[in-house]
């Protein structure tokens, strides 16, 4: 199993570049989430979609779009990238909707992505 | 406002020694969860809490609901140990669930 694999590793982008951040989770989970990690700040929680074929916002979901393509596959699409959006972002996954305390989290490798 | 507070923010310590990092939070929590970031920015979930404590190898967690506080413990401290220890909360209300982590606690065992 591969768990959670993001794609691209890094990405370098300018100002109003748009671009898909994808992710696949191998395990059957319901639940999968996007974050951004900043320095000094924790991670955030951009969207999530607790189910197959629902998505909702999380604490900074301005200027992020995402799409739950499938029960594996969960992009993020920045539509016109800005600085601020430089971070690493890391996409998640859980059996199910992060409710009870058993609920594990499995994070991909992360996307570092610097937009110029 | 951060909703989850972790001290240290940065901790050394000798290989073999006993380490202490702690969690505050100031929202009513359904879970508690401690996770672990290593140096090449992966990330594992260590423990989930709602309730007492957790034990898995030298690591142990605890949780007191009433005084809002959790802390993770690793005994024997190893060069190995050397990571982020980040500590997020789930709260549950009617518009669901929100999760706040904490900044994380830097660790450097130094052998």
């Amino acid at each position: 199993n591969a768990g959670v694999t993001q794609t691209p590793k890094f990405q370098v982008l300018k100002t109003g570049q748009s671009m898909t951040l994808q992710c696949a989770q191998d395990m059957n989970h319901n639940s999968m989430y996007w974050y951004r990690q900043d320095p000094g700040m924790g991670l955030r929680l951009i969207y999530y979609s607790a189910s197959e074929g629902t998505t909702d916002k999380g604490e900074v979901p301005n200027g992020y779009n995402v799409s739950r393509l499938n029960k594996r596959e969960f992009s993020l699409r920045l539509e016109s990238a800005a600085p601020s959006q430089t971070s690493v972002y890391f996409c998640a996954s859980s059996a199910l909707w992060l409710v009870a305390a058993y609920n594990e989290q499995f994070f991909g490798p992360g996307t570092r992505l610097t937009v110029l | 406002k951060n909703e989850v507070e972790q001290s240290p923010q940065n901790l050394t310590a000798q290989e073999g020694e006993f380490i202490t990092i702690n969690c505050s939070y100031s929202v009513g929590i359904s879970a508690l969860h401690w996770l672990q970031q290593h140096p090449g920015g992966g990330i594992v979930s260590l423990f989930m809490l709602s309730s007492g404590k957790k034990k898995h190898g030298r690591l142990i967690a605890t949780i007191n609901i009433q005084e809002k506080h959790s802390s993770l413990h690793i005994t024997a401290s190893h060069p190995r140990d050397s990571a982020v220890y980040i500590c997020a909360v789930v709260t549950t209300g009617t518009g669901g669930n929100q999760f706040y982590f904490g900044t994380g606690t830097s660790l450097t065992v130094i052998p």
